[in-house]
């Protein structure tokens, strides 16, 4: 498409339930990112995909955190047994590479609400 | 460890008056800088960027500059504009994470 696109806009879940939030970049990027951005937070970096090498995990902040990118393209993002805690604008962005000048372009994010 | 940081929470500045944002790194291997508007609701927009060879990028209103030997760049807007009222982010192209952010304010 001609953004990247991320659904659901708006996620409501109980504690303790798990949560799928879906990427789908823009076609042809070969990188793809997820931040997080909580209440009056900044972006902070959660994962990394690069093509076909092994993702970038890092900044996962639990083991019930994890994400898939299947054949290159959509990615989702699993959280398990959600918290309080995280609650959060959930945004994937996508780029052509990682060693660019022009930047990711981001999606408009997925606004998670745990309660 | 945060490699780019942005010391500023917000910033205010009157219309028409010049707004001047500043990032610092810590990398001195870090090839790209860039810069991103967001505004709420939404996800952040590519701004400007600048190659770490130059020390200056202009692009119409927006001027980003870089000292190297400082490790400190910075966005300048001028004309600053009402619509200018965002958070702006750094970051470094080499590495996926941003500054914390600088929520800009132009007041009418």
């Amino acid at each position: 498409g001609a953004g990247v696109s991320q659904s659901p806009s708006n996620k409501v879940t109980e504690k303790g339930k798990d949560v799928e939030l879906r990427c789908d970049p823009i076609s042809g990027h070969t990188a793809l990112y997820w931040y997080r951005q909580s209440l009056g937070q900044g972006l902070e970096f959660l994962i990394y995909f690069q093509g076909n090498s092994a993702p970038d995990k890092s900044g996962l902040p639990s083991d019930r955190f994890s994400a898939e990118r299947t054949g290159g393209s959509v990615s989702t993002l699993t959280i398990q047994r959600t918290q309080q805690e995280d609650s959060a604008v959930y945004l994937c962005a996508s780029s052509l590479a990682l060693r660019q000048g022009a930047g990711y372009t981001f999606g408009s994010g997925t606004r998670l609400t745990v309660v | 460890d945060q490699q780019v940081k942005q010391n500023s929470p917000s910033l205010s500045v009157q219309e028409g008056r010049i707004s001047i944002l500043n990032c610092d790194y810590t990398n001195s291997m870090f090839d790209y800088f860039l810069w991103y508007k967001k505004y709420p609701a939404e996800g952040p927009t590519f701004l400007i960027s600048i190659s770490s060879i130059k020390d200056k990028n202009e692009d119409g209103r927006f001027t980003v500059f870089l000292n190297k030997s400082a490790k400190h760049l910075s966005l300048h807007i001028v004309p600053s504009q009402p619509g200018d009222s965002a958070v702006y982010f750094c970051a470094a192209n080499n590495d996926m994470r941003f500054g914390a952010g600088t929520r800009l304010t132009v007041k009418p």
